[in-house]
């Protein structure tokens, strides 16, 4: 079957560094998406990783490795904002999205 | 009004009623998508239209019907829902349709339907 791993919750401190893994063993691969979710509104996009390597966007960046079917969101300089649920979403071969359960972060000051 | 807007953002509804959830894309986008979102649970892809025609149709009970007059909207009827229904429905759309969704998908806020 086709399965996305993340942790349920995490909690970091403003200013902090943060980064949430998120495991996949999925038919095929087409990209991975990183998604952001705030409490009560809807998920908005992050970013798309389809090659292995880290893509910086800002404080946040994303890692892939296709090999170990692995990728992580990594937040710098946090801040309270950035307390959300943060959405892994896999492309599989057959172009369907399957979605990770979101990794809650929580931001304390 | 930009980006994706769904009404109502809140809805109480009982198993015997009758409701409608509405969704309007202002991005002149291809594709328009039908989630739910259960707590702590992955999205699960309800419906997809693409260019106002069905595409994807996940086993979905069939207490729940889309409509998509038009590439800007699209709609979920709703009638004699179970308690177990009750979570948060969103929508999303994106330029074209790549077999379930390979582009980026904007979302709507999403209604919140409590079913008693």
């Amino acid at each position: 079957g086709q399965n996305i791993d993340q942790p349920t919750e995490m909690t970091a401190t403003e200013g902090a560094i943060v980064q949430i893994n998120c495991t996949y063993q999925t038919s095929g691969f087409n990209g991975l998406f990183w998604y952001q979710q705030h409490a009560g509104e809807a998920p908005t996009f992050l970013s798309y990783n389809v090659l292995d390597g880290l893509e910086e966007k800002g404080r946040f960046s994303s890692f892939l490795s296709r090999s170990k079917g692995y990728s992580y969101l990594l937040l710098k300089e946090l801040q309270m904002k950035d307390s959300a649920s943060y959405l892994c979403a896999v492309l599989d071969s057959n172009y369907q999205l399957i979605w990770g359960a979101g990794t809650k972060l929580i931001i304390k000051p | 009004e930009t980006g994706v807007t769904q009404t109502p953002r809140h809805l109480v509804m009982g198993m015997t009623n009758k409701k409608s959830l509405k969704c309007e894309q202002h991005l002149g986008h291809n594709a328009m998508y039908w989630y739910k979102q259960s707590a702590k649970k992955p999205l699960e892809l309800m419906f997809v239209y693409s260019l106002e025609e069905r595409v994807e149709n996940n086993s979905v009970p069939s207490r729940f019907s889309p409509e998509c007059p038009n590439s800007s909207h699209l709609f979920l009827h709703l009638h004699t829902l179970q308690p177990e229904d009750s979570a948060l429905y969103l929508c999303a759309s994106s330029q074209d349709f790549s077999r379930g969704g390979g582009e980026t998908q904007y979302f709507g806020p999403g209604t919140r339907l409590l079913v008693l």
